[in-house]
């Protein structure tokens, strides 16, 4: 079956517009996760969704970053006024869920690059 | 100090080597230890997956966890082209759906 998708595979934006980055989970799977790699950084985790609420928002940086998901599916992680620090790769990855909910299956990612 | 600690390489191995990655931990609350691999501009894809303390094999690719020295370790057997990646561990708390905390990552380089 598909995998996790995201789009845009690539984004450059200019500092101050808002980007809006979406992630389609693996059919059926209930917890949806972004994380955010930069370089020197690593992979660090954003927010976590289990179906449409989010009990853990809790490497957000700023209240500029902001998700949401819908239907238990697609989620979108915007990021209104883009700084330059912004800049990463942003991944999403999907799991099972509370059950079996280890194995976390990571999309392509979006390269979004702030100019 | 960081919760996770991997030393990023580069690490550059001869085909057909024995390569052994490693991380270090500072929370003793972590039960669940990944291996995940990422190519190039690729996200990563789970490799190995352990519960606790002990080794797991799949293949080439041995999983060693030691709890009491809070110390994780992937060896790869005969190593492959193919194998040059970015290899990242990642360590969780609970089985409940909480966040994956990963190593930086260490990018190996396999020569034919």
């Amino acid at each position: 079956g598909a995998g996790v998708s995201q789009s845009p595979s690539n984004k450059v934006t200019e500092k101050g517009k808002d980007v809006e980055l979406r992630c389609d989970p693996i059919s059926g799977h209930t917890a949806l996760y972004w994380y955010r790699q930069s370089l020197g950084q690593g992979l660090e985790f954003l927010i976590y969704f289990q179906g449409n609420s989010a009990p853990d928002k809790s490497g957000l940086p700023s209240d500029r970053f902001s998700a949401e998901r819908t239907g238990g599916s697609v989620s979108t992680l915007t990021i209104q006024r883009t700084q330059q620090e912004d800049s990463a790769v942003y991944l999403c990855a999907s799991s099972p869920g509370l059950a079996g909910g280890n194995t976390q299956y990571f999309g392509p990612g979006t390269r979004l690059t702030v100019l | 100090q960081k919760e996770v600690e991997q030393d990023p390489g580069p690490l550059s191995v001869p085909e057909g080597a024995i390569v052994s990655l490693n991380c270090t931990y500072s929370n003793s609350a972590f039960q669940y230890f990944m291996w995940y691999r990422q190519y190039s501009r690729k996200g990563p894809e789970l490799l190995m997956y352990t519960y606790s303390s002990g080794n797991k094999e799949d293949g080439r690719f041995t999983a060693q966890v030691d709890k009491s020295s809070k110390y994780i370790s992937l060896f790869i057997r005969d190593s492959q082209p193919s194998d040059s990646a970015t290899y990242l561990c990642a360590l969780k708390e609970n089985q409940a759906g909480t966040a994956l905390i990963f190593g930086k990552g260490t990018t190996l380089s396999v020569s034919s």
